[in-house]
């Protein structure tokens, strides 16, 4: 089955600075791989992002990395606020016959220090 | 307005009572999800169906019974509740079983006393 490692578990940085979320993936036929922000007493909501047929996607101050060949993609916030403040998840999708699931990584805690 | 909407948003029970959620997206999606995220944040993908049919049934005790009476709802029952199974429970719906992104509602949180 489809493994996803999801590091750190928790991150905190200051105000301005830059958060990076790392995942790796196990299973080489996966190819589709979002991001969710999740706030407190929320569903997680999609952020971005990004499909294997491409290595590097970019929405304002978010941006998100593809490796395929290593199996690891990574989130990347730049110039942080503190309403970016969240659990961060990411997740990969199996393609298979009739049948997708997306699985999730453990989640990331981040905290923004004003 | 809301794309996915889930009721109750608390759920407070005793062990061996019967439950359900409902769930309802009004996004126009074929495909429906049952994930449950458990007290360290661990999101896990329960059931999920297209087009009311049932195609993904992840190992959960038959306790647990989703019902998709159309496209647009699908609820959730379950039977002779444990401690065990308090949890958020989240709906989402997606347009379709391929790559497309998952939309949530708020989540149930379920409480078994």
């Amino acid at each position: 089955g489809e493994n996803v490692e999801q590091h750190p578990s928790t991150l905190s940085v200051q105000e301005g600075d830059s958060a990076v979320i790392k995942c790796t993936y196990s299973d080489s036929a996966s190819n589709y791989f979002p991001w969710y922000k999740q706030e407190l007493g929320k569903g997680p909501q999609l952020i971005i992002d990004i499909r294997s047929n491409v290595g590097e996607k970019k929405d304002q101050r978010i941006a998100v990395t593809l490796n395929k060949t290593a199996k690891h993609f990574s989130l990347h916030i730049t110039e942080t606020q503190p309403e970016d403040s969240a659990v961060y998840f990411c997740a990969a999708s199996i393609r298979d016959t009739g049948r997708r699931a997306l699985t999730f990584g453990s989640g990331t805690r981040l905290q923004v220090q004003p | 307005d809301t794309a996915v909407s889930q009721t109750p948003k608390y759920l407070v029970t005793q062990m061996g009572n019967d439950k359900s959620i409902k769930c309802e997206q009004n996004l126009g999606h074929d495909t429906m999800y049952w994930y449950k995220q458990d007290s360290k944040k661990f999101l896990k993908i329960m059931f999920s169906y297209n087009n009311k049919e049932l195609i993904i049934n992840e190992t959960v005790p038959n306790r647990f019974s989703p019902k998709s009476p159309d496209k647009a709802h699908l609820n959730l029952h379950i039977n002779s509740l444990e401690l065990g199974d308090s949890a958020v429970y989240f709906c989402a719906s997606s347009p379709s079983t391929r790559d497309s992104p998952l939309h949530f509602g708020n989540g149930t949180r379920l409480t078994v006393t």
